[in-house]
């Protein structure tokens, strides 16, 4: 059962375009949506996270747009560039509760040069 | 990743033997868990501890047993591994920072092959 979906599997960016990977949870009770970046060899890192009181967060070129009615997020890349190509994923968790971040499937970004 | 070790980094078996994947952290953290990654799928969990004496399944625990030595140590085995097993391992440990959330932080991975 998978609870929370990511997509597109894959995306290919010009340098200086934007980035854009949507994700969608099913469960209401999430209260807590992290983006990891995984670079080839390496494990997974955080990026940037939200809490479903804000509709936006921005981190440098980096920026999570969050829709509590639609139960989806986003994350935007502005202003790509090749140092960014890695894999994405979004996670979502239960602040407080016994229960683990649930991870979505990943994209992988190439950022071409 | 220093702060979260695991060993081997690759790992290369044939059905049927036992196997043990290690993972070490100098963070800390009372959390600690194992996750397979594989193409597609993501990141699943397979076991997960809370402290030493607190030792749960995850989403995919078959075929998979763990031990957590100490605070610092948490160990992955696959008692007869299988092909299908063949996948990218990651240990992960995590701090709950109130009112932000869960950070989990990663280790650099083991890669598998079963045979």
């Amino acid at each position: 059962q998978q609870q929370v979906k990511q997509s597109p599997q894959s995306l290919i960016v010009q340098k200086g375009g934007i980035s854009i990977i949507n994700c969608a949870y099913e469960n209401t009770a999430f209260d807590y949506f992290p983006w990891y970046q995984q670079f080839p060899g390496k494990g997974p890192a955080l990026l940037i996270a939200i809490r479903p009181d804000v509709s936006e967060k921005k981190e440098g070129r980096f920026t999570i747009s969050f829709n509590k009615s639609a139960k989806q997020f986003s994350l935007h890349i502005m202003d790509s560039q090749p140092g960014d190509s890695a894999t994405y994923f979004c996670a979502a968790s239960i602040t407080g509760s016994a229960r683990q971040l649930t991870f979505g499937s990943g994209t992988q970004l190439t950022v071409l040069p | 990743d220093a702060d979260v070790t695991q060993t081997p980094r690759n790992r290369i078996t044939k059905t049927g033997k036992r196997i043990m994947l290690e993972c070490s952290q100098t963070k800390g953290h009372d959390r600690m868990y194992w996750y397979r990654q594989d193409p597609g799928l993501g990141l699943r969990l397979i076991y997960y501890s809370f402290d030493v004496k607190d030792i749960n399944k995850g989403e995919i625990s078959d075929g998979y047993s763990v031990s957590r030595q100490a605070q610092a140590k948490f160990s992955l085995s696959l008692e007869s591994a299988i092909p299908n097993q063949t996948a990218l391992y990651f240990c992960a440990t995590s701090e709950s920072i109130a009112g932000v959330g869960e950070t989990q932080y990663f280790g650099p991975g083991t890669r598998l092959l079963v045979l």
